[in-house]
């Protein structure tokens, strides 16, 4: 079965700081879909950013990149230049070859002025 | 376009009250999905439908019950509340994979219910 691991429950940075978040995964197999979500306190679920298995470059949303290491079944999200409403909770999600999402936990990330 | 819509948006229920929460989509999805999100544990399946008049368990489909009788509209049903249900819950729809946008899921803002 897949499973979605985000080793860090809570993370807090300055302002402007880089931050990095992280996610690992378990499958076998070999073309899926990864995504970071990020719910801030109205609840939305708002997509961040995403990456297709088989592309090997990095996807990058303007301050939002990932490091993508598929045989490591690691993914990452770095935030640089972080502003306050970046504050919110962060999801890592795996996108099977059907329907399903598989979620983390979450990371509440915290940026403080 | 109005996206997901869920009714209502917050709801207080008794011990052994039932209830019924809709989600409403515009978009022509097939596909549609309850979730509920508890503290630390991101967003857990209940149930999803593939198409109108079809319906399957997720992962924690007990003590709910969903019905599809229109594409558009996907229902989820507590017969019998109780307190481990107090959550909040988000209905999403999507495409088939093959036709994936950029968005998977298109999620609703999600529904607190508190069962007392």
């Amino acid at each position: 079965a897949q499973t979605v691991t985000q080793s860090q429950p809570e993370m807090s940075v300055q302002e402007a700081e880089t931050v990095t978040l992280s996610c690992t995964y378990d499958t076998s197999e070999n073309n899926y879909y990864l995504f970071w979500y990020k719910q801030p306190p109205s609840r939305q679920m708002i997509l961040v950013i995403r990456q297709e298995a088989y592309k090997q470059q990095n996807a990058t949303e303007n301050r939002f990149s990932v490091n993508f290491q598929k045989a490591a079944k690691s993914f990452s999200l770095k935030i640089s230049d972080s502003q306050l409403g970046d504050t919110a909770m962060y999801f890592c999600a795996f996108f099977k070859q059907s329907y399903q999402l598989i979620w983390g936990a979450g990371t509440k990330l915290i940026i403080k002025p | 376009n109005a996206g997901v819509t869920q009714t209502p948006k917050f709801r207080v229920l008794k011990t052994g009250q039932s209830m019924t929460l809709l989600c409403a989509q515009d978009m022509n999805h097939e596909y549609m999905y309850w979730y509920r999100q508890d503290p630390g544990m991101g967003l857990r399946l209940i149930h999803y439908s593939v198409g109108e008049g079809t319906t399957a368990k997720g992962e924690v489909p007990d003590g709910y019950n969903v019905s599809r009788l229109k594409k558009q509209n996907f229902l989820l049903g507590l017969e019998s509340a109780a307190p481990s249900q107090t959550s909040v819950y988000f209905c999403a729809s999507s495409q088939p994979i093959d036709t994936i946008s950029n968005q998977p899921q298109h999620f609703g803002d999600g529904t607190r219910l508190s069962i007392l």
